[in-house]
């Protein structure tokens, strides 16, 4: 089955600087790549996601690149805020017709944003 | 607005009890998820379902359980807790391939056996 393995468990950084979070994945089968934000004692939250076909996608501050060939992904935020402190989460999953959503998960990075 | 519900937030139950924890969802989703989530390990798929009364094992289902009779519903159950079973547990669900993908979570279910 996939293994996702996503570095580094923890993060933290000044506000205002950039944040980057990697995911790697062993299924070269997997097509679709979301990424889940958890602030504490609350649901994980999609926040941005992409697909095999696309290389990179933006939204505000945050986009997520991919790297079929490496078989990796990452996260980037810019300009951190102390709102964006959490724990993020990466995943992967084979999308067709005869699969449904079983995403794999990483085990998640802590990031800390320090005012 | 999409909602999952799980009954329960807080639980205790004691070693070999059997514990249901209920998730609801409002969004006429066709598939769920229960996973769980431990320190250092993130979030396991315990088992999921694409349909009413289908189920298949997730990653981890060594333990547990699973009922969905009803589309909106779908039931984890633990036959014997044991103390290694304490964790959060999470249920999702998803819309089909047509409507997208993007999986909802519930607030989570924090289950201590003792």
């Amino acid at each position: 089955g996939e293994n996702v393995e996503q570095h580094p468990s923890t993060l933290s950084v000044q506000e205002g600087d950039s944040a980057v979070i990697k995911c790697t994945y062993s299924d070269s089968a997997s097509n679709y790549f979301p990424w889940y934000k958890q602030e504490l004692g609350k649901r994980p939250q999609l926040i941005i996601d992409i697909r095999s076909n696309v290389g990179e996608k933006k939204d505000q501050r945050i986009a997520v690149t991919l790297n079929k060939t490496a078989k990796h992904f990452s996260l980037h935020i810019t300009e951190t805020q102390p709102e964006d402190s959490a724990v993020y989460f990466c995943a992967a999953s084979v999308r067709g017709e005869s699969s449904g959503d079983k995403l794999t998960f990483g085990t998640g990075t802590r990031l800390a944003v320090r005012p | 607005d999409v909602k999952v519900t799980q009954s329960s937030r807080y639980l205790v139950k004691r070693t070999g009890e059997k514990v249901f924890l209920e998730c609801v969802q409002d969004m006429d989703h066709e598939n769920m998820f229960w996973y769980r989530q431990d320190p250092g390990l993130g979030l396991r798929l315990i088992y999921f379902s694409y349909d009413v009364k289908m189920k298949e094992k997730g990653d981890i289902p060594e333990g547990y359980s699973v009922s969905r009779e009803k589309k909106e519903r779908f039931s984890l159950i633990l036959e014997s807790a044991s103390t290694n079973q304490t964790s959060m547990y999470l249920c999702a669900s998803s819309p089909d391939r047509v409507r997208g993908n993007t999986i909802y979570f519930g607030e989570g279910s924090w289950l201590t056996v003792v």
